[in-house]
């Protein structure tokens, strides 16, 4: 099946630091992908929908200038997190859309990037 | 407002043990997938479906599109099913495709 990777996996970093999470479709091209956040024991919130060539549109509640969205490909897809605080400290986890040619529309998600801001 | 209701919880079983976990939802989709998520995190599509069943390996997934209902039976289950299941509808008006998910159930399998 289709696979879709997020780098890193894992990353530690300092408050008021920025992180760069990228997330790539390895064996489709994905003009949507979408970007989300899961706090422990909660279920997957979407943060945003990126679109390729276009500016991502983000959620309710999401701040657009603090969660950085590149869509510069149809392979790859980053999140930022500026200046990164504690509270910002979540498992954020991609999932890419594909589009067969036979029109069998589905998403592809990525193993996840566990972010701990200390 | 869409929501997608999961249960149980939380289900221990006995290696061996048929499992159901069910899913409603209240409006109207085009599609619902089921997501099993290891404890690492990473999270795997075992099924989309929009009417009908499917079945892959000892996974089955059923949908009731006028009771607005789903299921996902295990049948011999095993520790390695050990998981948190969980499922997402999506509803594909405009271009956006978004999935709106349950709080899933966390499955243990005992040997």
């Amino acid at each position: 099946g289709a696979v879709v990777s997020q780098h890193p996996s894992r990353v530690i970093c300092k408050s008021g630091t920025s992180v760069k999470i990228e997330c790539r479709s390895l064996d489709f091209q994905a003009t949507t992908m979408f970007w989300y956040r899961q706090f422990p024991k909660q279920s997957l919130m979407l943060m945003a929908t990126s679109n390729e060539g276009s500016k991502a549109t983000y959620e309710q509640g999401v701040e657009k200038d603090k969660f950085l969205i590149n869509h510069a490909s149809l392979t790859l897809s980053t999140l930022t997190v500026t200046s990164a605080h504690p509270e910002d400290s979540s498992f954020y986890i991609c999932s890419a859309r594909s589009v067969s040619g036979q029109g069998t529309d589905t998403q592809y998600f990525g193993p996840g990037t566990r972010l701990t801001v200390l | 407002k869409n929501e997608v209701e999961q249960s149980p919880q939380n289900l221990t079983a006995q290696e061996g043990e048929f499992i159901t976990i069910n899913c409603s939802y209240s409006v109207g989709i085009s599609a619902l997938h089921w997501l099993q998520q290891h404890p690492g995190g990473g999270i795997v599509s075992l099924f989309m479906l929009s009417s009908g069943k499917k079945k892959h390996g000892r996974l089955i997934a059923t949908i009731n599109i006028q009771e607005k209902h789903s299921s996902l039976h295990i049948t011999a289950s095993h520790p390695r099913d050990s998981a948190v299941y969980i499922c997402a509808d999506t509803h594909s008006g405009g271009s956006n495709y978004k999935l709106t998910f349950g709080k899933g159930t966390l499955l243990t399998v005992n040997p």
